[in-house]
């Protein structure tokens, strides 16, 4: 049981560049959501998904698209890097009011 | 809007202290309240989740109080080891499906042997 997986672990981009998060999780949970960490900032909701074909925005959307397609796949999309998109991306899932992250993707925008 | 707060921010002490951790939440209108732990360059790992119905929970040596009436939760660590040291966080939501979880910006905790 893998629970959520998230790639690429590490990523560097240039401003203007476009890339996409992977996050998959194997526990058959409905919802699932990114967020970023941010020194002194905490962890902000980016977007969330609450079943396949459904997502919402969340505290920090900006520059940022989501699908949700099937159950266990939910990709953040980066349009147009900026540099204060870099941070650390992670992806939950959730059962039952209780929370599982994945290791998360760092992400550097020069 | 909810604002979570966890005091202390930073925490060092020798191996074998029992310990508290503190988290406040403005909105006492939550559901459920969730603790975790984050190594460095790491996910944060669920270490205890309080639902509404209860107040308090116990996993091993950790255990999580929740008095929603005065906004507070404490996690207490007994009989700390070095293997404790991480961030430790907190966070609330209101139990719907819909609901965002509000974290704490966590309190980094060091024991040192």
């Amino acid at each position: 049981n893998a629970g959520v997986t998230q790639t690429p672990k590490f990523q560097v981009l240039k401003t203007g560049q476009s890339m996409t998060l992977q996050c998959a999780q194997d526990m058959n949970h409905e919802y699932m959501s990114w967020y970023r960490q941010d020194p002194g900032m905490g962890l902000r909701l980016i977007h969330y998904s609450v079943g396949a074909g459904i997502t919402d925005q969340g505290e920090v959307p900006n520059g940022y698209n989501v699908s949700r397609s099937t159950t266990e796949d939910f990709p953040l999309r980066l349009l147009s890097a900026a540099p204060s998109q870099t941070s650390v991306y992670f992806c939950a899932s959730k059962s039952r009011g209780e929370l599982f992250f994945g290791e998360g993707s760092r992400l550097t925008v020069l | 809007k909810q604002e979570v707060t966890q005091i202390p921010a930073a925490l060092s002490v020798p191996e074998g202290e029992n310990l508290v951790l503190n988290c406040s939440f403005t909105d006492s209108a939550i559901y459920n309240l969730q603790w975790f732990r984050q190594d460095p360059g790491k996910g944060l790992t669920s270490l205890l989740l309080i639902q509404s119905s209860q107040r308090e929970q116990t996993s091993g040596r950790l255990n999580a109080s929740l008095d929603k009436s005065s906004g507070r939760s404490t996690l207490y660590i007994a009989a700390s080891q070095p293997g404790d040291s991480a961030t430790y966080l907190c966070a609330v939501d209101r139990g719907s499906t819909l609901g965002r979880l509000y974290f704490g910006r966590g309190t980094q905790l060091t024991v040192w042997p």
